[in-house]
């Protein structure tokens, strides 16, 4: 079955540190690729995404993510987090290409990212 | 603002109490939604695929007369948890794909606690 998984299930850094976040993901075919965060109490939200085009991807509050097709990764980086990152990441894919794609998102597992003042 | 509307945000009841929850697309129409849920300190997972105007596709171990859905218009779809047990309590969220080429629209989540 298709499967996303995160590496990292809780990261601790102190600020300023630089952050990276693993992501892989099984299938074969084409696929849509997302990070989400979440904020402590608060809802989802869109960090980036990845469709087509270039495969690195720039998104809010200053974090990327490369999508490497040959090694089915999508990690999500950002050079020095800050305090306020603290939250949980979700990265997640949708698969299929145009109007083949369901939209049913596939999470992974999440990461806890603790980042210390 | 909110594209997709979920209500309510809290609900805190009676095991054996059926519980309603609506998602609403707001100024766009949805052909399908999406339900998920979260445990504490996990991934969501989907539940199903709402269908306006059909049934909904339910995922693997998704108990479909425990979790109905009813997608009856092009705005919104409906979970009802029927009779709810404390193993239900979870946090469950709606979405609503974008349009091509856009992602998903989520709602702000329903948080339910089952006594």
């Amino acid at each position: 079955a298709q499967s996303v998984s995160q590496h990292n299930h809780h990261v601790i850094l102190s600020e300023a540190a630089s952050l990276e976040l693993g992501c892989n993901y099984s299938y074969g075919g084409t696929v849509n690729l997302f990070w989400y965060v979440q904020y402590p109490g608060q809802h989802l939200q869109l960090l980036l995404k990845y469709f087509s085009g270039d495969p690195l991807v720039k998104g809010i509050k200053g974090f990327e993510a490369e999508f490497i097709k040959s090694k089915f990764s999508f990690n999500l980086r950002k050079p020095s987090v800050q305090w306020s990152d603290t939250a949980e990441y979700f990265c997640a894919v949708t698969l299929g290409g145009g109007s083949s794609n369901t939209g049913k998102l596939i999470f992974g597992q999440g990461t806890t990212l603790q980042v210390k003042p | 603002g909110a594209v997709v509307s979920q209500h309510p945000s809290w609900v805190i009841c009676k095991s054996g109490t059926s519980v309603k929850i609506e998602c609403r697309s707001l100024d766009f129409q949805a052909t399908t939604m999406f339900w998920y849920r979260q445990f504490p300190k996990q991934s969501l997972m989907l539940m199903a695929t709402s269908n306006e105007g059909s049934k909904a596709t339910y995922e693997q171990g998704v108990e479909k007369d425990k979790f109905l859905i009813n997608h009856a218009s092009l705005t919104l779809s409906t979970l009802t948890v029927t009779s709810a047990h404390p193993e239900d309590s979870s946090f469950y969220i709606c979405s609503a794909p974008g349009q091509l080429g856009q992602p998903q629209h989520f709602g702000d989540g329903t948080r339910l606690s089952i006594l």
